[in-house]
C-alpha cells in the first residue's frame, strides 16, 4: 500500500520569495507517479505537476518544480517567486493500484504581501 | 470543453434517505473515481472504474455504490445516508490507457450534509 506524508500543516512565505512544501512517500512499487494538486479556498482541485518514478530530470511547470529524490522517497514542491494567489492548500499524491491516487493530508500555504 | 461536471453543488439530506451524486465527463477518459474530503484527512478514494462496465472498491467504500454504464457518467449512490457521510465529494477522471501520466482531473465537488 502507498502512503504519503506531508509533515507541514501550514507554511508562511512572503510574496516573491521561494517556498518548499515537503512530501515523502512509501511504496513497494517500482513504477509510480507523484503529483501535486492545489486547492484554493474556492474548493476546486487543480493539477500542478507530475513526476514519474523513472524520470531522470525533475519536473518543472512554470513557477512550480518538483524536487524528486528517489533514494530518500521525497517529492517536494518548490514554488518560486510566490504570489498572493498561491495561498491555498497543497496536496501531494501518488498513484496506487489501477491508477488510483493516495493523497497526503495537505499543507496550507499562506503568502503575505 | 466543460471537463467534469458534478451535481448537485450542495445538498442537505436527512439521515436514512437515498441520494445519488452525479458525475459526467466529456474528455472520453476511460477511468473515473470518487473521493471524499474530510477536514484533516485529505482525500480518500471511495470507488473507481477503469472502464465502462467495471468498478472497484477504494479505501472507504462502505455505504456507497457506483455504476458505470457508459464512458461519460459515474454516479455515486448513498443507499441510506448517515451523518458520518457528511463530506465534500469529488469526482475525477483520467486517461489511464498506459501511454500517459494518468493525471486525474477533478470536478468542482459536491458538499453533502447529512442530518
Amino acid at each position: 500500500a502507498q502512503k504519503i506524508t506531508q509533515t507541514q500543516p501550514g507554511m508562511f512565505v512572503q510574496e516573491k520569495e521561494a517556498v518548499t512544501l515537503d512530501c515523502t512517500y512509501d511504496t513497494s512499487d517500482q513504477s509510480y507517479g507523484l503529483f501535486w494538486y492545489k486547492q484554493p479556498s474556492s474548493g476546486e482541485m487543480i493539477f500542478l505537476i507530475y513526476q514519474g518514478s523513472y524520470d531522470e530530470q525533475n519536473a518543472t511547470e512554470g513557477r512550480y518544480s518538483l524536487n524528486f529524490q528517489k533514494a530518500r522517497k521525497s517529492a517536494n514542491l518548490v514554488i518560486s517567486a510566490s504570489q498572493l494567489g498561491d495561498s491555498a492548500m497543497y496536496f501531494c499524491a501518488m498513484t496506487g493500484g489501477y491508477s488510483t491516487l493516495t493523497f497526503g493530508k495537505g499543507t496550507m500555504l499562506l503568502v503575505s504581501p | 470543453i466543460a471537463g467534469i461536471t458534478q451535481a448537485p453543488t450542495s445538498q442537505i439530506l436527512a439521515a436514512g434517505r437515498r441520494m445519488t451524486l452525479r458525475c459526467t465527463q466529456d474528455m472520453r477518459h476511460n477511468a473515473m473515481y470518487w473521493y471524499r474530503q474530510d477536514l484533516g484527512l485529505g482525500l480518500r478514494l471511495i470507488h473507481y472504474s477503469n472502464t465502462a462496465g467495471t468498478t472497484g472498491k477504494g479505501e472507504v467504500p462502505d455505504g456507497y455504490s457506483v455504476s458505470r454504464a457508459n464512458t461519460d457518467d459515474f454516479p455515486l449512490t448513498l443507499a441510506s445516508a448517515v451523518p458520518s457521510q457528511t463530506s465534500v465529494y469529488f469526482c475525477a477522471s483520467s486517461d489511464s490507457s498506459g501511454e500517459g501520466s494518468d493525471t486525474q482531473y477533478f470536478g468542482p465537488g459536491t458538499r453533502l450534509t447529512v442530518l
